[in-house]
């Protein structure tokens, strides 16, 4: 495989329900970001990993919980969320952390939120 | 934080058209991308731009970066149906994105 790759692609909870979404990259990249994409609304980060190390949390709620194993892994760990939460959620990749960099996404994982 | 507004929202338009979307800023940037993104899928990188009054050329698109660089612009020539999508430019050191530009260009 190459590139970023999400799964899954698409996901229905419920308010209550516990899951992971998981990106995976094949660039050899250093940094990993998580965004989410929302109708009528720019996109917006999330978290940032430098190295496997979060350097950024935009004021993202408890509820989104986000692992970085190591490099090439970023995963999403979401409970409880809410209706509002429903969204386009992508992975990107980049080099390193730097503003300059492109950024490498994957298609996304589209939440439903019940 | 870094708001960056974009020009029209949507567009429609025919095969063998112009068009020139608009990304503004009140700030500025170090530099500015500019990302198509199709349905279904994360978007891609098509050019970064980073001196102010800088044109760079993408076969039919021209990016333009203001020279006060605050602004940026995409000029497509003779569209093709292969351009629709979202257009989005990008920015900043927290990674701000604008509002995108929809993009159809009808065969």
């Amino acid at each position: 495989e190459t590139g970023v790759t999400q799964t899954p692609r698409h996901l229905v909870m419920g308010m209550t329900n516990k899951k992971s979404l998981k990106c995976e990259q094949h660039l050899g990249h250093n940094a990993m970001y998580w965004y989410k994409q929302s109708a009528k609304k720019p996109l917006e980060l999330m978290f940032v990993y430098n190295f496997k190390e979060q350097t950024e949390n935009n004021s993202v709620p408890s509820r989104f919980s986000p692992e970085c194993p190591n490099s090439s892994h970023l995963f999403l760990h979401l409970h409880t969320l809410q209706p509002e939460d429903s969204a386009l959620y992508l992975c990107a990749s980049s080099p390193e952390r730097a503003s300059y960099n492109e950024q490498f996404f994957g298609p996304g994982t589209r939440l439903t939120v019940l | 934080t870094q708001l960056l507004e974009q020009s029209p929202q949507f567009l429609s338009i025919q095969e063998g058209e112009n068009l020139t979307v608009y990304c503004n800023s009140s700030s500025v940037f170090s530099s500015l991308q500019w990302y198509r993104q199709e349905p279904g899928e994360g978007p891609v990188l098509l050019v970064t731009v980073v001196t102010g009054g800088e044109v760079k050329k993408l076969k039919r698109l021209t990016f333009q970066f203001g020279d006060a660089r605050k602004d940026s612009s995409l000029h497509i020539t003779a569209a093709q149906p292969g351009d629709t999508g979202l257009y989005l430019c990008a920015g900043g050191d927290q990674f701000y994105f604008g509002t995108g530009t929809s993009l159809t260009v009808i065969p």
